[in-house]
């Protein structure tokens, strides 16, 4: 079946700091692959996308890029600001038309 | 911004209780979806709904699951009689199904189900 596995946190950085969270995945066919962003208080929120292999999906300065050969989808930001505090969550969407989620990684920024 | 809305945020019941978890998704959206995650577990898949039946579920969503779209703005999921390990933040989500595929799914805040 279907599976994620992303990098267990929590991860504490400081301001300005390079943040790099691991996912690998497991599908059938050809997955596409998400990332969602959870703020204290709110719901899911789709950071980024990439639908097929080598696609790269960015927003709001995070990166990531669909790797085939690694079964990867590595989530990247340069240089991380307080607001980046949050929850993300790697995901894929596969032939069943639903989302497979990661753990989780919970980020602290500290100024 | 449209966006998706549950309510109750928390909700606190006794163990054999029946709990109604509610949902409002985006007005045009024609897909819905219930997701939970238990403490320091993964967000997983419960159920997709479209055109008024279920579409998708998991194996976690066993008779004592059930959804239901009462009106048209409403969709909610009804634990008949909870156990302890029902206890989880239960996501709802919805997908306007008209656009490319993959449809994205916009999530509600989440319900905290706590079964003591």
């Amino acid at each position: 079946g279907n599976s994620v596995t992303q990098m267990e946190g929590p991860v504490t950085l400081s301001e300005e700091a390079f943040l790099t969270i691991n996912c690998t995945y497991t599908a059938t066919g050809y997955p596409s692959l998400f990332w969602y962003v959870q703020y204290p208080g709110e719901g899911l929120q789709l950071l980024l996308k990439a639908t097929k292999a080598d696609d790269k999906g960015s927003n709001k300065g995070f990166e990531a890029t669909y790797r085939k050969e690694t079964t990867s989808f590595h989530l990247e930001k340069g240089s991380v600001q307080v607001s980046d505090s949050a929850v993300y969550f790697c995901a894929l969407f596969s032939n069943d038309y639903k989302l497979s989620f990661g753990a989780g990684t919970t980020v602290t920024v500290r100024a | 911004e449209p966006e998706v809305t549950q309510t109750p945020s928390h909700q606190v019941t006794q163990m054999g209780q029946e709990v109604i978890l509610r949902c409002v998704p985006i007005s045009n959206h024609l897909y819905f979806y219930w997701y939970r995650q238990i403490l320091g577990q993964k967000v997983e898949f419960l159920v997709s709904f479209y055109n008024n039946e279920i579409s998708e579920k998991s194996e976690i969503f066993d008779d004592q699951f059930s959804v239901e779209r009462p009106d048209g703005s409403n969709f909610t999921l009804k634990i008949r009689s909870t156990k302890l390990e029902d206890s989880a933040m239960y996501f709802c989500a919805s997908s306007d199904g008209q656009s490319l595929l993959p449809y994205e799914q916009y999530f509600g805040p989440g319900t905290r189900l706590t079964v003591t």
